[in-house]
């Protein structure tokens, strides 16, 4: 199976503030990445696929990058709405997998 | 525009099956490239990707989970079935479905998932 290892796993920012979150896979899984947006029992929010493939209707404050086995997703000017944890989620190889999350908080 | 939405019980005993239901709207289930998958996350944890069923009925399971999935899919009800068999505590999560294309997974935006207990 593929890792995926998320850093960090808890981020402190304040309103206003641009935070990046890395994502790190085992091995190569190409452009095959997506990020996903959760809050207390909603389901997954799509935000980026194909690592920089901006979701129709998300901000476009959010932003992926990466290829291979290093990603990021950045978010610029962070809103009160973006407190949430994030996962990102290989699906270059069965089985997919996820991350283990990084909840973003209020400072 | 798509939605889905689990159904099944929420409490099952351990060693019972567990049977969940995805029905889904807005989209075909025979739509060449389209498909239907389940993730689930226990409590305070992160997701799993499970299964997954594809338009032309091909079918993916979690090497993991194999040996006690089943998904399938009825179109005319436009419903995708997921069994698990042999339940156990560790199983407790909630379930979600999502509808994929292109190997990318997209959620119900309304959706809560549906919590499953095990428990005796």
């Amino acid at each position: 199976d593929i890792q995926m290892t998320q850093s960090p796993s808890t981020l402190s920012a304040s309103v206003g503030d641009t935070v990046t979150i890395t994502c790190r896979a085992s091995q190569s899984v190409s452009f095959w990445l997506a990020w996903y947006q959760q809050k207390p029992g909603k389901a997954p929010k799509l935000l980026i696929y194909k690592a920089s493939n901006l979701e129709s209707g998300v901000p476009s404050r959010f932003r992926g990058s990466g290829s291979g086995t290093e990603f990021t997703l950045t978010i610029s000017s962070l809103q009160p709405d973006d407190f949430a944890t994030y996962y990102c989620h290989q699906f270059n190889n069965y089985p997919w997998t996820f991350g283990q999350g990084t909840k973003v908080e209020i400072k | 525009q798509i939605t889905l939405k689990e159904s099944g019980p929420t409490l099952v005993k351990p060693t019972q099956t567990l049977t969940l239901t995805c029905t889904v709207s807005g989209f075909s289930l025979t739509t060449s490239g389209v498909g239907v998958g389940w993730v689930r996350q226990p409590p305070g944890k992160t997701l799993e990707w499970i299964a997954l069923i594809y338009w032309d009925d091909d079918k993916r399971y979690s090497p993991s989970l194999k040996s006690r999935l089943t998904i399938t899919k009825d179109t005319s009800r436009e419903q995708v079935v997921l069994s698990m068999t042999n339940m156990d505590h560790v199983d407790t999560a909630t379930y979600f479905c999502a509808y994929m294309v292109r190997g990318v997974m997209r959620f119900d935006p309304r959706g809560q998932g549906t919590l499953v207990t095990v428990s005796s």
